[in-house]
């Protein structure tokens, strides 16, 4: 099946500092990825989707400037969480669609706990 | 390698069905079992499963997870085509998310 990886898979970093989570498909061109946010015992939070060459589309509530996302290639989308603090410590997930004749799914990357001290 | 499998990968049921989504794991450090039903955006939660043997339900979606088998189903009755969509089964640990690849339902009318 197809592969998406992310990188860091767990990071640590002080407050006021900024944290760049990268998402790759790694076997299949992915012209949309989305980025989640998952909070304890609650389901993931989509925070933007994100297409190859345009800006990505971000949910209600969620600050542009604050999580930048850049998607500079069919392969690969960066979250960038600037000027972190406390309360952006939270998993982070990516995932990539895949447009595969019929089919229309996501898939997952694994995530990257951010914690922010 | 922790993983989670889902099976039937698609499923296509007439309105008024009763159907199963089943859902297997071999993961260590097992804390729960999640549900989520996936449309066009993004995942939405069903389920959070910690405990064997106890339902639970929320309209016409009920799940239950046996912790000895390693197994989780989640049933829908009477299916609407509302239901349609893909369901995933995830594992939530101390290690980042494993989802399985989901079960894509279509309810026809």
């Amino acid at each position: 099946g197809a592969v998406v990886s992310q990188h860091p898979s767990r990071v640590i970093c002080k407050s006021g500092t900024s944290v760049k989570i990268e998402c790759r498909s790694l076997d299949f061109q992915a012209t949309t990825m989305f980025w989640y946010r998952q909070f304890p015992k609650k389901s993931l939070m989509l925070m933007a989707t994100s297409n190859e060459g345009s800006k990505a589309t971000y949910e209600q509530g969620v600050e542009k400037d604050k999580f930048l996302i850049n998607h500079a290639s069919l392969t690969l989308s960066t979250l960038t969480v600037t000027s972190a603090h406390p309360e952006d410590s939270s998993f982070y997930i990516c995932s990539a669609r895949s447009w595969e004749g019929q089919y229309n799914e996501q898939f997952f990357g694994p995530g990257t706990r951010l914690t922010v001290l | 390698e922790d993983k989670v499998v889902q099976s039937p990968l698609s499923l296509v049921v007439h309105e008024g069905d009763t159907v199963t989504l089943n859902c297997s794991y071999e993961v260590t450090n097992f804390r729960s079992l999640l549900w989520y039903k996936q449309e066009k955006k993004a995942p939405t939660f069903l389920f959070m499963l910690t405990s064997s043997g106890i339902e639970k339900k929320s309209g016409r979606l009920s799940s239950i997870l046996d912790k000895k088998e390693l197994f989780s189903i989640l049933n829908i009755t009477a299916t609407q085509t509302g239901d349609s969509a893909i369901y995933l089964c995830g594992w939530s640990g101390n290690t980042p998310l494993v989802f399985g690849k989901g079960t894509r339902l279509s309810v026809i009318a």
